[in-house]
């Protein structure tokens, strides 16, 4: 049972704007920020959101915000490489380590 | 440009101690206040942080798995390894090494920036 709250399954359709939600306490997301992974199939995963920002390379398309012990990812322009397994993790001031949500698998239509 | 690879046994029998290794290369372990982490995947779920060893050498695990886990470093060869004791079906798991670009003290926090591609370890006699 992982530390942080996903669903497991999103969908959507080319285009479309998919949201993806992560609910935490104030040990973790209450406290400090959140990053978020894509990992496709087959593949490590890939820093795509880290506190509300992009790493060099990742499309605009891909946003990150949060809100007291939940955050979210936005995904606009949905495309079929969007497919994937995302993550998103915060770090932990009880752990004093990094948590992670079960993970979101992300259908496009 | 920094890259990560894991490397190591890709089966272990029961009881035994798992060891895997993770090279850096592109840059040096001891540069940076990165903590070099181990993180793995059992089939068909979720992620789980196994624990890291911070530049300066302090490690820190999960508690799930602290009795059974060490990491360490060999700067000489720009390595961090993971040892994990007696291990049963349920370590069976994609083990990956991370690079954590970590936290400020105003929770500012960088995550992990740097993935080696991750080993398959199945635990069977």
């Amino acid at each position: 049972q992982s530390v942080l709250t996903q669903p497991p399954s999103a969908s959507g359709t080319p285009g479309q704007t998919v949201t993806i939600s992560c609910s935490g306490s104030s040990s973790n997301i209450g406290t400090d920020t959140v990053n978020w992974y894509q990992q496709l199939p087959g593949t490590a995963p890939k820093l795509l959101i880290y506190s509300n920002q992009r790493p060099s390379g990742v499309p605009d398309r891909f946003s990150g915000s949060r809100s007291g012990t939940s955050a979210s990812l936005a995904i606009s322009g949905l495309q079929s490489e969007d497919e994937a397994d995302y993550y998103c993790a915060a770090w932990d001031d009880s752990l004093n380590g990094p948590v992670f949500g079960g993970g979101t698998k992300l259908t496009v239509l | 440009q920094v890259q990560l690879q894991e490397s190591g046994p890709g089966l272990v029998k029961p009881s035994q101690t798992l060891s895997l290794s993770c090279t850096v290369s592109g840059g040096s372990i001891s540069s940076g206040s990165y903590y070099w982490s181990w993180i793995r995947q059992h089939p068909g779920k979720g992620l789980e942080w196994i624990g890291y060893i911070y530049y300066s050498g302090t490690t820190h695990y999960n508690p799930s798995l602290k009795s059974r886990v060490t990491i360490s470093v060999d700067r000489s060869k720009n390595q961090f390894s993971l040892k994990l004791s007696s291990v049963t079906a349920a370590d069976t798991a994609v083990y990956y090494c991370a690079r954590d670009a970590g936290i400020t003290l105003t929770g500012y926090y960088y995550g992990m920036d740097v993935w080696g591609q991750g080993t398959t370890v199945t635990v069977s006699s």
